[in-house]
């Protein structure tokens, strides 16, 4: 069974260009959430979807930041202009119910984006 | 807010010894999980604990939880070099659905 897939797995783009991620979850797997993982650092929440419903973006700098999950499968993350800063590895996770609550998340390969 | 904190963060250990990474945590937990990353890599799934003494074991790593005291051990028996990596725990509060994950202890284990 195919994991956690997400495009692309690196990107290099000029500050205050655009830039989007995907991902793909492993299927059946309604929650997916979207990290990013500073350098040395543990990953921290983006987003977090249930089925297509964003649940928590308490974490997402709305200014710059947007996500969607169209049909509660794949999910894209965008940054609208990028930041210097906002360079790191943007990992997608996806877990699944198991009736007793979810499995623990498994994680996509990442996208490292440098911001120049 | 939950915080998840892990000691040490740096650990540079001989093959063939043994030793213990503690995952402590602030606020009421019964699950907890341990990842594992090499470099450049993503986060492998290690352990997942579910309960107070829950105690897993795989190869040379066993992983223990007690939720009384908030705290998470994942000990090392006769390290290899193989298990150089970054081991990270995290804990959810809500029934698998929202992860926070520690800084991450960097493991070396050197010949």
């Amino acid at each position: 069974e195919a994991g956690v897939v997400q495009s692309p797995r690196y990107k290099i783009i000029e500050k205050k260009q655009p830039v989007a991620f995907w991902c793909n979850p492993i299927s059946g797997h309604n929650t997916l959430y979207w990290y990013r993982q500073n350098l040395g650092q543990g990953p921290e929440l983006l987003i977090r979807y249930e089925n297509e419903e964003a649940v928590d973006d308490s974490q997402l700098p709305k200014d710059r930041f947007s996500a969607e999950r169209l049909k509660g499968v794949d999910s894209t993350l965008k940054i609208q202009p990028a930041e210097l800063g906002d360079s790191a590895v943007y990992l997608c996770a996806s877990s699944g119910w198991t009736g007793w609550g979810n499995t623990e998340a498994f994680f996509g390969q990442g996208t490292r984006l440098t911001v120049v | 807010e939950l915080k998840v904190e892990q000691n040490p963060l740096f650990l540079s250990m001989q093959e063939g010894k043994n030793y213990t990474i503690y995952c402590n945590y602030s606020t009421t937990s019964d699950r907890l999980y341990w990842y594992r990353q090499d470099p450049g890599k993503s986060l492998e799934s290690l352990f997942v604990l579910l309960s107070n003494g829950a105690v897993k074991q795989e190869g040379r790593l066993m992983a223990s939880l007690d939720t009384k005291a908030r705290l998470s051990t994942l000990h090392i028996t006769a390290a290899v070099h193989d298990l150089s990596a970054t081991y990270f725990c995290a804990v959810d509060t809500t029934y698998g659905q929202n992860f926070v994950f520690g800084p991450g202890t960097r493991l070396s284990v050197l010949p």
